[in-house]
């Protein structure tokens, strides 16, 4: 299958700082990439979809000024925690899907583990 | 919105069993897609449906895309340890391009 790249795998921060998590497709292009977060023991809960050149498309209840989405090229987005407090402790997973002709399978990175003091 | 029911929540086996899991949904889908994910790892895709009715294998995994596109099951067959984890199962809708994911199924087997 395609290879999703994330980076970095766990991260710890102190609170009120920023962390950027990176995204890459590493051996197709990736029109559309989706960032999700997962809580212990709970399924994967979409944030946001992102399209190569566009705004990403935010869930209901998720702040866009705090998670801040940039999707610059076919084959890299990043997530940006703003203003990182203790609650944005979670797992976030990329995923990314390629052309039509891929059948639109979402292959998904191994997650970053995001711990705010 | 849709929703995905998948059961079992857990189950807990001897290595050599047969396992079956499945997922049912409140609305059509045109695609069904299995998932296995471990320990903080993300999820890897273990097969993919797209036809009412297709039945398709990987190894010892057999998926099946259910006749009414509203249910879809996968079983394992002669488990081993290395099959623990989450299997997670995830649909998609005509026009809609999202994934919806079940809360999926913790694996656990005993040597």
């Amino acid at each position: 299958g395609a290879v999703v790249s994330q980076h970095p795998s766990w991260v710890i921060c102190k609170s009120g700082t920023s962390v950027k998590i990176e995204c890459r497709s590493l051996d197709f292009q990736a029109t559309t990439m989706f960032w999700y977060r997962q809580f212990p023991k709970q399924s994967l809960m979409l944030m946001a979809t992102s399209n190569e050149g566009s705004k990403a498309t935010y869930e209901q209840g998720v702040e866009k000024d705090k998670f801040l989405i940039n999707h610059a090229s076919l084959t890299l987005s990043t997530l940006t925690v703003t203003s990182a407090h203790p609650e944005d402790s979670s797992f976030y997973i990329c995923s990314a899907r390629g052309a039509a002709s891929a059948k639109n399978i979402q292959y998904f990175g191994a997650g970053t583990r995001l711990s705010v003091l | 919105g849709q929703q995905l029911n998948q059961s079992p929540q857990s189950m807990f086996i001897q290595e050599g069993e047969d396992v079956s899991m499945n997922c049912t949904s409140s609305s059509i889908f045109n695609t069904w897609l299995w998932y296995k994910q471990e320990p903080g790892e993300g999820p890897v895709l273990l097969i993919a449906l797209y036809k009412a009715g297709e039945l398709t294998s990987n190894g010892r995994l057999t998926a099946q895309f259910g006749i009414t596109r509203k249910d879809s099951f996968l079983n394992i067959s002669a488990s081993i340890p290395s099959d623990v984890g989450i299997y997670f199962c995830a649909g998609r809708g005509g026009s809609n391009y999202k994934l919806t994911f079940g809360k999926g199924t913790l694996l656990t087997v005993n040597p």
